[in-house]
């Protein structure tokens, strides 16, 4: 069956990067776009990036310029998504999703989550 | 950035209710529109994509419809286990954005 598991909870201080893991199984991991989406505590969703695991080709939202950094590592069917420069409104709750869609531009779709990472920026 | 707003933000009901949930786009997506159910604590999961294409595993009691800038997401017969936040999702544009939920509760 298909599974992301994500890395555990992260402490850290303002100005720290924090490098969250996705590991998925149960599917041919080059096929498939993983999106990353956080949800700040009692806020909604925000989009964040994508990553093609087959060719290591990235995009991500605006407000994470210069911030985001996704890798692939297709030996462990593995992404991993850094984000830098932390800050207070950082703290969050981080997922991992895959996309069914196989459409890079428009019309993606989130069929699979990985459980969450919270990741907590506090001095 | 496309906004999408939900309505209502909560609603109470009851086991075997219709439910109706609407989410506007602050400009036209077509049909470029997927709801999510989310329960404390989970990660949300996929309802309808494409606008009114239901996911595989997915209860046929919901259903979606719509295109352009409004969109509904109806639970024919409300159960138990449909207590939940729902929310909206364009991905008509990066960045993709999601409406800021609608709760449902007894």
């Amino acid at each position: 069956q298909v599974q992301l598991v994500q890395s555990g909870a992260e402490v850290k201080k303002p100005g720290a990067s924090v490098k969250v893991s996705c590991k998925a199984s149960g599917y041919t991991f080059i096929n498939y776009y993983i999106h990353w989406v956080r949800q700040a505590p009692g806020q909604g969703h925000e989009w964040m990036a994508v990553i093609d695991p087959s060719r290591g080709s990235t995009a991500h939202a605006q407000n994470f310029q210069g911030r985001v950094t996704m890798t692939s590592d297709t030996s462990t069917s593995t992404v991993y998504m850094e984000l830098s420069s932390l800050r207070s409104e950082d703290t969050a709750l981080y997922y991992c999703a895959r996309d069914y869609s196989g459409s890079w531009y428009s019309g993606q779709y989130f069929d699979y989550w990985g459980q969450g990472t919270l990741v907590t920026v506090s001095s | 950035d496309i906004q999408m707003t939900q309505s209502p933000s909560s609603l109470s009901a009851s086991v075997g209710d219709r439910v109706t949930i609407t989410c506007r786009a602050s400009q036209s997506i077509s049909r470029y529109l997927n709801w999510y159910q989310q329960k404390p604590g989970k990660a949300p999961k996929l309802l309808i994509y494409a606008a009114s294409n239901l996911q595989n595993g997915v209860s046929s009691r919901f259903s979606g419809s719509g295109s352009g800038t409004d969109f509904t997401l109806t639970i024919s017969s409300h159960q138990p286990e449909d207590f939940a936040t729902y929310y909206c999702q364009q991905t008509y544009s990066t960045p993709l954005t999601f409406g800021g939920g609608t709760k449902v509760d007894i």
